[in-house]
């Protein structure tokens, strides 16, 4: 079955650090792939997807290059902020029909200080 | 943008009760919603699928008589939990897919959420 495996957490970094979560997926066919990220006491939010390979999603300085040859979607971002504070989870999408569903990673907790 | 609207945002009951968690597609009409359940620290467990006009799809290992779902209109599931427990303590969220793109690949947008805590 589809399956999405994440870098354990947590990440600790200071602010205008290097940010990379790394995942991988297994998966038939081609998948869409996502980052959600959820704020602490809130609903998850979409951050980015890509929908085919060499596809690189970005949004608010994070980027994710759908890689299918090492079937990853690693997250990045250049200079992290205190307010990234989250937790992060990869995802995958598969067509199975008109309901689809979304298969989660445990997520990755990112910690920002100053 | 689309949005899904789920309340209450918290909820405390006692051992026995029942609790109603509503989840509102608000510019949108969800055929499907999902249902999932977040334990503290870790991922999100699906449920159940809620389809409008008919039965809820449950997971494994989810009990449908404890967990009733209603979808019964296009912009509107319920999640009851029945006979609550301190076990069912949980963070609940409900997502739904905006109809248009409609397919996997669009994105699911998600409520924010009710901690449920059963004393």
């Amino acid at each position: 079955g589809n399956s999405v495996t994440q870098m354990e957490g947590p990440v600790t970094l200071s602010e205008e650090a290097f940010l990379t979560i790394n995942c991988t997926y297994t998966a038939t066919g081609y998948p869409s792939l996502f980052w959600y990220v959820q704020y602490p006491g809130e609903g998850l939010q979409l951050l980015l997807k890509a929908t085919k390979a060499d596809d690189k999603g970005s949004n608010k300085g994070f980027e994710a290059t759908y890689r299918k040859e090492t079937t990853s979607f690693h997250l990045e971002k250049g200079s992290v902020q205190v307010s990234d504070s989250a937790v992060y989870f990869c995802a995958l999408s598969k067509d199975t029909g008109t309901a689809s569903k979304l298969t989660f990673g445990t997520g990755t907790r990112l910690q920002v200080t100053l | 943008g689309a949005v899904v609207s789920q309340h209450p945002s918290w909820v405390i009951c006692k051992s026995g009760t029942s609790v109603k968690i509503e989840c509102r597609s608000l510019d949108f009409q969800a055929t499907t919603m999902f249902w999932y359940r977040q334990f503290p620290k870790q991922s999100l467990m699906l449920m159940a699928t809620s389809n409008e006009g008919s039965k809820a799809t449950y997971e494994q290992g989810v009990e449908k008589d404890k967990f009733l779902i209603n979808h019964a209109s296009l912009t509107l599931s319920t999640l009851t939990v029945t006979s609550a427990h301190p076990e069912d303590s949980s963070f609940y969220i409900c997502s739904a897919r905006h109809p248009r793109g409609g397919s996997y690949n669009s994105p699911l947008h998600f409520g924010n959420g009710t901690r449920l805590t059963v004393t």
